[in-house]
């Protein structure tokens, strides 16, 4: 599985678009892009995953490069709650969980 | 639908006992996966289970064991624990093996002493 770059942390303010990125340049091209975060004390949450096309589910917008090179996670309004470690990882669709590797992510803390 | 479920939420003990920790995955999903989380190694891939049988496992002695029963609930154990045995363990559910995305419980923290 490919490996991913993310800064260690980031701020945003309460109510603004959080724009947290990712490189992946190794991806290969059955290898879909998946977004976790963790807020303390519980388990990794899924946000969204994709592989070539922009997605959009109810928690975020991911937007993936013409040449999948890289990746942003865009929370669109970003709340206290949204205080968290988000996880970018690449992975093929099919292949034993074991490869699943979180990295340290992004922390994000969102201030009022 | 109920999430994963995971019990104790919290355990402690001491070392050389062993621990046996609980999850029920979310309804339907038949895969079943365990992680170990600690500040210095961050989450680290236990084993996988799906329709009870092993189907990968990670870099962790034998001392860490597990497995699943026919309704896909799983337990792990922890043989002869040792101080860093200590750290948040979670199991994560999915529909099939190898089909992401992974849906986690919060865990249970373990600490030994």
């Amino acid at each position: 599985d490919a490996k991913t770059t993310q800064p260690p942390s980031m701020d945003c303010a309460e109510g603004r678009a959080a724009n947290l990125p990712c490189n992946h340049s190794t991806i290969s091209g059955n290898e879909y892009v998946y977004w976790y975060r963790q807020i303390h004390s519980q388990g990794p949450q899924y946000i969204i995953h994709g592989l070539k096309n922009n997605e959009t589910n109810e928690m975020a917008s991911l937007i993936i490069t013409e040449d999948r090179k890289s990746s942003t996670l865009i929370l669109p309004h970003a709340t206290l709650r949204d205080t968290a470690v988000y996880y970018c990882i690449v992975r093929v669709a099919r292949g034993s969980q074991g490869n699943l590797i979180f990295g340290k992510g992004t922390k994000l803390s969102v201030k009022p | 639908k109920a999430g994963v479920t995971q019990t104790p939420r919290y355990l402690i003990k001491t070392r050389g006992q062993q621990v046996t920790l609980s999850c029920s995955p979310i309804s339907g999903h038949r895969s079943v996966s365990w992680y170990q989380q600690t500040p210095g190694q961050g989450l680290q891939f236990l084993f996988e289970y799906f329709s009870e049988t092993q189907r990968n496992k990670g870099n962790f002695p034998g001392r860490f064991s597990g497995r699943q029963f026919s309704n896909s609930r799983s337990e792990m154990n922890v043989s002869t624990l040792e101080l860093g045995d200590s750290a948040l363990y979670l199991c994560a559910s999915s529909l099939e093996t190898g089909i992401p995305p992974l849906h986690f419980g919060n865990g249970t923290r373990l600490t030994v002493t």
